[in-house]
């Protein structure tokens, strides 16, 4: 089935360390993985994304890597900020132009 | 600010309401999905539209209902409202069906009362 889990629901850090979310996805024909930033009362943002063909991605403090053996992939945040601050989708997409979500860490970062 | 727009940002009704959510994709984008976000059930795609045609349904009610027009801005009508539809409603679009990127509109907060 299509089903995308999400780990941790909600990731205290603080300012300057790092924090890491991982995803996990069931369907093998999944070749694309956009990660979301949501802050509040906002519409999910695409911060970073990967494709089935690349195992790591990096966008400065922001790297996305994928294990398509484990059907996995992870999001990593360097020297985190308070403007960090935020939850944070990881996406599968399956047919058509569907993506089906994880449901979301909460990212709190403390000064 | 992504391109896409949404209206109305809020939205309160009653139950058994029938009401209509609009999008304008970004300028060249003929694709146009349509999410729900509720507490409970995390982000839903409803369904999707490419230039004009349905090519997509996800978990969407047969009390709801969708459409693109020639101009590719779409609505999504939701009808005989329960309190159980409150939510938030995300439009977003991309280049085409095969283009991945969906860029996200700031969503129309329902409620039902």
């Amino acid at each position: 089935g299509e089903n995308v889990e999400q780990h941790p629901s909600t990731l205290s850090v603080q300012e300057g360390d790092s924090a890491v979310i991982k995803c996990t996805y069931s369907d093998s024909a999944s070749n694309y993985f956009p990660w979301y930033k949501q802050e509040l009362g906002k519409g999910p943002q695409l911060i970073i994304d990967i494709r089935s063909n690349v195992g790591e991605k990096k966008d400065q403090r922001i790297a996305v890597t994928l294990n398509k053996t484990a059907k996995h992939f992870s999001l990593h945040i360097t020297e985190t900020q308070p403007e960090d601050s935020a939850v944070y989708f990881c996406a599968a997409k399956y047919s058509w132009g569907k993506l089906q979500f994880g449901a979301g860490t909460q990212v709190v970062v403390t000064p | 600010d992504s391109g896409v727009t949404q209206t109305p940002k809020h939205l309160i009704t009653a139950t058994g309401q029938r009401v209509t959510l609009r999008c304008s994709p970004r300028s060249g984008d003929l694709s146009v999905y349509w999410y729900q976000q509720s507490l409970d059930q995390g982000l839903q795609f409803l369904i999707q539209y490419y230039n004009g045609e349905e090519r997509a349904k996800g978990n969407i009610l047969e009390r709801f209902s969708a459409q693109q027009f020639p101009d590719l801005h779409s609505e999504l009508n939701l009808s005989s409202l329960e309190l159980g539809d409150s939510a938030l409603y995300f439009c977003a679009s991309s280049v085409g069906v095969q283009e991945e990127t969906q860029y996200f509109g700031p969503g129309t907060r329902l409620l039902v009362l």
